[in-house]
């Protein structure tokens, strides 16, 4: 049972145009929400994070929305640009727990075009 | 400063075969993970540690063994390989466990169990 999902493997946007990204989660105890960028044949970094408490978390050009009713969280990234295309991992934590256990949404790929 | 290592960062194995994979942090960080990384899938934690001598299992701990006698090293076990655990295998670390946002992940390897 896939607790992150992020429904759409791909998106493809044109540079200085907005990129969003969603995922959706199903645990209710879920209550820090990260996101993460990957480039090719590199780990995973952390990009920007929000906690249940807050429904905004905002960072230069990465903006996080959070929606706890809906379970949705979305990234923005305004204006986007060429070096932004990466694949882009939402992940989802209880931050009570103190275990650091994430657990990850299945990935976007976002290609910004020149 | 190096950051999070890991090595080797290309394998194969036969089916049957064990080998370890290995990570190593220069931070002084508390906590690490080990995390697999399949298409479709995300990322998913298969071991994680607090500290040196506590370890304990992630989302997908079958076939791997994990030990952390130093702070600096956590290396990964295959007893037995599969070709179910061809990946890319990541690990990371962080100061605390609380807060999966300073997590720093190594650069992967990539499995391959014929």
């Amino acid at each position: 049972d896939q607790q992150v999902k992020q429904n759409s493997p791909s998106l493809s946007v044109q540079e200085g145009r907005i990129s969003i990204l969603n995922c959706d989660y199903t645990n209710s105890m879920f209550d820090y929400f990260l996101w993460y960028k990957k480039y090719p044949a590199e780990g995973p970094t952390f990009l920007i994070s929000i906690s249940s408490i807050k429904d905004k978390n905002e960072d230069g050009r990465f903006t996080v929305f959070l929606n706890k009713s809906a379970k949705h969280l979305s990234l923005h990234i305004v204006p986007s640009q060429p070096g932004d295309s990466a694949v882009y991992f939402c992940a989802a934590m209880r931050e009570s727990s103190n275990t650091g256990k994430l657990i990850f949404g299945q990935g976007t790929t976002l290609q910004v075009k020149p | 400063n190096a950051g999070v290592t890991q090595t080797p960062k290309f394998q194969v194995l036969k089916t049957g075969q064990s080998m370890t994979l290995q990570c190593a942090q220069d931070m002084n960080h508390e906590y690490m993970s080990w995390y697999r990384q399949d298409p479709g899938m995300g990322l998913r934690l298969i071991h994680y540690s607090v500290g040196a001598g506590i370890t304990d299992q992630g989302e997908v701990p079958n076939g791997y063994n994990v030990s952390r006698s130093t702070t600096e090293d956590f290396p990964l076990r295959l007893l037995s390989a599969a070709p179910s655990q061809t990946s890319v295998y990541f690990c990371a670390s962080s100061y605390s466990w609380g807060r999966a946002d300073t997590q720093y992940f190594g650069p992967g390897t990539r499995l391959t169990v014929l």
